[in-house]
């Protein structure tokens, strides 16, 4: 069976700094693997994905992720944040024949001056 | 294209009310999706539609009904509300192809007193 694992339901971090999100996934086929964003009283957005032709992926905002299967992660990273970062960032696995996806629980965003 | 759209956009019910939670999509995709959003659990799949016509459970279904109206609509139907169905709910599509990312609505905010 497919699962998510987000370390740090919360992280907060300074304008500026690096922001590292922590990922890892469960998956007894062939994974495919989204990030999404969700501001307040939002619905979610797609920051990017993982498909399979290249393991650093790039997505909007600035953001990538590098899919590493030898530690079954996929982390989100930005280089330097900003305020407009403040968000809940979700991760995503591929499930049931990839009709469907498994979410993680989580991990909300705070940047501060 | 106004993408997924949900209504009502907040409701308050009585346990032991019924009301159905409206869901459309412009996009022409083929697989829509029902979620519900609780704190510190991500978004957990109540029902989903692979197709027009068909219908399968998710991880959490009871006390709910969905229906595929068309290949445009996919409701959902509390019978009988509970306090443990407050959440915010969440409505997606995803055109077919194991690579194509869900597109999100809204969100309905619900409250079962």
């Amino acid at each position: 069976a497919q699962s998510v694992t987000q370390l740090g339901s919360h992280v907060s971090v300074s304008e500026g700094a690096l922001v590292l999100l922590r990922c890892n996934y469960s998956s007894s086929v062939p994974p495919y693997l989204f990030w999404y964003v969700q501001y307040p009283n939002q619905g979610l957005q797609l920051l990017l994905k993982y498909t399979s032709a290249a393991t650093l992926v790039k997505g909007i905002n600035g953001f990538e992720a590098e899919f590493k299967k030898s530690e079954t992660s996929f982390h989100l990273t930005k280089p330097s944040a900003h305020m407009s970062d403040a968000a809940e960032y979700f991760c995503a696995v591929t499930a049931g024949g990839y009709n469907k996806l498994i979410f993680g629980a989580g991990t909300r965003l705070a940047v501060h001056p | 294209n106004a993408g997924v759209t949900q209504t009502p956009k907040f409701q308050v019910l009585k346990t032991g009310q019924s009301m159905t939670l409206q869901c459309a999509q412009d996009m022409n995709h083929n697989s829509m999706y029902w979620y519900r959003q609780d704190p510190g659990m991500g978004l957990r799949l109540i029902y989903y539609s692979a197709s027009e016509g068909t219908t399968d459970k998710g991880e959490v279904p009871n006390g709910y009904n969905v229906s595929r109206l068309n290949k445009r609509e996919f409701s959902l139907r509390l019978e009988s509300a509970a306090p443990s169905q407050t959440s915010v709910y969440f409505c997606a599509s995803k055109e077919r192809g194991i690579y194509n990312e869900q597109f999100f609505g809204p969100g309905t905010r619900l409250t079962v007193l």
